[in-house]
């Protein structure tokens, strides 16, 4: 597609639940990043894949999340046991390069809206 | 560590006017800045970006941002507000020099123009 697809665009979950947010990022483009939205605030850094690999997770907040890109395209993150504090607005962005956080290149998808009951 | 304060939550302006919103950043060495725009239901877009180049940076619909290193600001400016341009705007600085994807977010300004 011409843009960063998200899916789904809006979850609703109970708490406990597990929940797999998807990115289909613009083709080509080998950098990936997730973000998190929180209510009133700016977004936060998650995890970023150059390729395959994880280059950069250390904005996941604990191990309930969990990030995979298995083929290099579409990345898949991944939520155990749902907390209320989950409840967000999970953004992906995608970049042709790893230097699209540098150039600020980054091209945002609208975002899966989770909300945790 | 990089960091980026947005002075104003939420700004007002009438159609026609001037806009400016407010950033300080702070940064060990030095940074990338950009503005990214966020519209209702849509995607965040970036607006323009500071790498190092000339100061004052020209962006799309008219907006600009002046680097001012002395200041640690990277304020954005627009001469003639628009209807279209209410939204969301984040202040944003690269994490660091190395090529993680970590982008730094302010809290955002929201902008209100009124007829």
């Amino acid at each position: 597609g011409a843009g960063v697809s998200q899916t789904p665009s809006n979850k609703v979950t109970e708490k406990g639940k597990y929940v797999e947010l998807r990115c289909d990022p613009i083709s080509g483009h080998t950098a990936l990043y997730w973000y998190r939205q929180s209510l009133g605030q700016g977004p936060e850094f998650l995890i970023y894949f150059q390729g395959t690999g994880a280059a950069d997770d250390s904005g996941l907040p604990n191990d309930r999340f969990f990030a995979v890109r298995p083929e290099g395209s579409v990345s898949t993150l991944k939520i155990q046991r749902t907390e209320r504090g989950d409840s967000a607005v999970y953004l992906c962005a995608s970049s042709l390069n790893p230097q699209g956080a540098n150039t600020g290149e980054l091209f945002f998808g609208e975002g899966s809206r989770l909300t945790v009951l | 560590a990089q960091s980026v304060t947005q002075l104003d939550s939420h700004v007002s302006v009438s159609e026609g006017t001037p806009v400016l919103l407010r950033c300080n950043y702070s940064s060990s060495y030095s940074p990338s800045l950009f503005w990214y725009v966020q519209h209702p239901n849509k995607g965040l877009q970036l607006l323009l970006k500071y790498t190092s180049a000339a100061t004052l940076v020209k962006g799309i619909n008219g907006f600009e941002a002046e680097f001012k290193k002395s200041e640690t600001s990277f304020h954005l400016t627009k001469p003639s507000a628009h209807m279209s341009d209410a939204a969301e705007y984040f202040c944003v600085v690269n994490h660091g020099s190395s090529n993680t994807g970590k982008l730094i977010f302010g809290q955002g300004t929201t902008l209100q123009v009124k007829p």
